[in-house]
């Protein structure tokens, strides 16, 4: 079956250096999420999208932004990054209006960022 | 705010134990309780769902419940085996949006 794919995988930037991460959820899923895993922490919801449009915000900061593509495919948009963005990144995707599937949430590999 | 806890933060076990992982929450206005393993430095994967109108649910050698009213699940898993090592993780998505809040999670290990 297919699952969440994330790219890249891992991604080494500079402080102050910009960097995008893509997230293609499972075919017809109608919602995606973003979450922050920092090190030895748990997860920390960031954004969500349903149908293309925000539907909740979480934790996110000013300097990220993120959108949701007529594909279905999101992107993370992280400016002037900073060491204490180095976490991993993961996107989940959700079928939230379907007959049996009570949002159950697929989580991809996620995106290893170092921020150095 | 939700405030999800576990416990305990970690269990070391000998292979073929039967073991409950416990998971509290003090909000019982809840859509629906996932739990998760994930391997160092990998992933989440999806063990089980628990929607607010359910008790339980099992799959295989796992078993979750749920009481809401206590604000509490279990995670059951039986006849443990070395590859169920990892750290297993509680989220609850609430009825007033729909992204899981996580408790710190237990992580285990299973010893041959």
């Amino acid at each position: 079956a297919a699952g969440v794919i994330q790219s890249p995988r891992h991604l080494i930037k500079e402080k102050r250096e910009t960097a995008t991460l893509k997230c293609y959820p499972i075919p017809r899923h109608d919602t995606v999420y973003w979450y922050q895993q920092g090190p030895g922490q748990d997860p920390q919801f960031l954004i969500s999208f349903y149908e293309k449009m925000q539907s909740d915000k979480g934790s996110i900061p000013d300097r990220f932004s993120a959108q949701q593509f007529s594909d279905y495919h999101s992107e993370l948009n992280m400016s002037s990054l900073e060491l204490g963005d180095s976490a991993l990144y993961f996107c989940a995707s959700s079928l939230v209006w379907g007959t049996s599937s009570y949002n159950e949430q697929f989580f991809g590999p996620g995106t290893r960022l170092t921020v150095l | 705010k939700q405030e999800v806890t576990q416990i305990p933060a970690a269990l070391s076990v000998p292979e073929g134990e039967n073991l409950v992982l416990n998971c509290s929450f003090t909000d019982s206005a809840i859509y629906n309780l996932q739990w998760f393993r994930q391997d160092p430095g990998k992933g989440l994967t999806s063990l089980l769902l628990i929607q607010s109108s359910q008790r339980e649910q099992t799959s295989g050698r796992l078993n979750a419940s749920l009481d809401k009213s206590s604000g509490r699940s279990t995670l059951y898993i039986a006849a443990s085996q070395p590859g169920d090592s990892a750290t297993y993780l509680c989220a609850l998505s609430s009825n007033s949006g729909y992204a899981l809040n996580f408790g710190k999670g237990t992580s285990l290990l299973v010893t041959p």
